[in-house]
């Protein structure tokens, strides 16, 4: 168990819908990432956020947006689903925004849009 | 840009045999850090190791070893006396130093080790 907690764990929704997943990073760590993981693209950096702030951006479509509460718990909102973005959505945390810092991930949700 | 290459895509070996997956990258920041990750059938991502690109000593623990060379931007890993447990998918990934960025991952490696 990596400490990282991420909801729901199994999601199916159809096209055009917009639904959230959620993650709560290890207790301590300010740093929180989204990875995509997909059968095509392979694993792939979104974004990151550190301490609230969104501090590195990688392929992140404009109909998703994330985001990191005061508590340090973090949401990625997907819209407009479309059937390419079903996929494995990992959330990942490490201590600080430093390069070096270990990054630990979640058990993921997989989302199925039909 | 940075790269990381998995050639090996698939490899399947019979339980006990010594197994190694390459990971080669490429990389214009002089600092950086090399990690491997594995993914069971389960899905999560479960950290192994991570490698400051300054340091280029092998690190061993247990039945996994690794094996970091600068001069070919290699970071191998071995799994000593394979187990069933140790069917997996495995990742090498690679983060520059600046910090401005995420993860790159490479494609990963099916490792099945057969009873």
């Amino acid at each position: 168990d990596s400490g990282v907690t991420q909801t729901p764990k199994h999601l199916i929704t159809a096209t055009g819908q917009r639904v959230t997943l959620r993650c709560s990073p290890r207790s301590g760590d300010l740093s929180v990432y989204w990875y995509q993981q997909s059968l095509d693209q392979g694993l792939q950096f979104l974004i990151q956020y550190y301490n609230g702030e969104e501090r590195a951006k990688g392929n992140i479509l404009e109909r998703f947006s994330a985001q990191q509460f005061p508590d340090l718990h973090s949401e990625l909102n997907l819209s407009s689903l479309e059937l390419g973005d079903s996929a494995l959505y990992f959330c990942a945390s490490s201590t600080t925004d430093s390069s070096g810092n270990t990054i630990y991930f979640g058990e993921g949700s997989w989302l199925t849009v039909v | 840009a940075q790269k990381v290459t998995q050639a090996q895509t698939e490899i399947s070996v019979v339980e006990k045999e010594d197994v190694t997956l390459d990971c080669v990258y490429e990389t214009r920041d002089t600092t950086y850090y090399l990690f491997w990750y594995k993914q069971p059938p389960s899905g999560e991502l479960v950290f192994l190791i991570r490698r400051n690109s300054f340091d280029e000593q092998n690190e061993i623990s247990g039945r996994y070893s690794w094996n970091f060379q600068k001069s070919t931007s290699s970071f191998n890993f071995t799994i000593t006396a394979s187990q069933v447990v140790d069917s997996a998918v495995y990742f090498c990934a690679l983060r520059g130093g600046g910090g401005a960025d995420g993860l790159t991952f490479g494609k990963g490696t099916h490792l099945i080790i057969q009873p």
